[in-house]
């Protein structure tokens, strides 16, 4: 069955640290994995889409990396700020665009001062 | 301004009584999408649209209508709501399914 599992389920961390975000998945064929951020109570906006092809990505401060091998991402979020509080989802792109994305339930962390 | 739109953003019913949703992008995407979002639960497919007049289910369809009769507009229709649909919505487009999607600001509805 194809699954995206996110890790930890909520994470809090304080103003300037780095923290790491894992996403584990059984999805297959592959053909994309993307990463969103989700502020509360609004539409999720993408962050990074990387293909099998494509093992780091970054924007700004945030940093994904993928194994397709073992097929696990992360996205590292470095220096964080209280703007980085927020939800993060991983989705996870099945091999034909037909095919239904399959979505984790997300990581919420909490930046505090 | 590049964006999807959703209207209303805040909606209160009772159940029974038939609404629709509206969803329009200005970016010429071909796919567009429901999702609804409840809290343990992630983002979860509703229907979606590969193209004008080609629509399809996605996880949670049952209770939910949709058409696609002209490219920007993909309105999410309720015949008739219960309070199960408490929830919130979101819609989202992209050039094909397989790309990045942009999402609506949300619609959060209430079933009562």
């Amino acid at each position: 069955k194809n699954q995206v599992e996110q890790s930890p389920q909520s994470l809090i961390i304080l103003e300037g640290k780095n923290c790491t975000l894992q996403c584990n998945y059984t999805v297959s064929p592959f053909s994309n994995l993307r990463w969103y951020k989700q502020d509360t109570g609004r539409g999720p906006v993408s962050l990074t889409i990387m293909t099998f092809s494509e093992n780091t990505k970054s924007n700004g401060r945030y940093t994904a990396t993928l194994d397709a091998d073992t097929k696990q991402s992360s996205l590292h979020i470095t220096a964080s700020q209280l703007s980085d509080s927020a939800s993060y989802i991983c989705v996870v792109s099945p091999g034909s665009p037909t095919d239904k994305l399959i979505f984790g339930t997300g990581t919420r962390l909490q930046v505090f001062p | 301004e590049a964006q999807v739109t959703q209207n209303p953003r805040y909606l209160i019913t009772v159940t029974g009584k038939k609404l629709t949703v509206t969803c329009s992008q200005n970016m010429n995407h071909e796919y567009m999408s429901w999702y609804r979002q409840d809290p343990g639960l992630g983002l979860r497919q509703i229907y979606y649209s590969m193209n004008v007049e080609v629509t399809d289910k996605g996880d949670v369809p049952e209770g939910y209508k949709v058409s696609r009769k002209e490219k920007r507009n993909f309105p999410l229709i309720l015949e008739s709501p219960s309070p199960n649909q408490t929830s919130l919505y979101f819609c989202a487009s992209s050039f094909t399914g397989t790309e990045t999607q942009y999402f609506g600001p949300g619609t959060r509805l209430l079933v009562l």
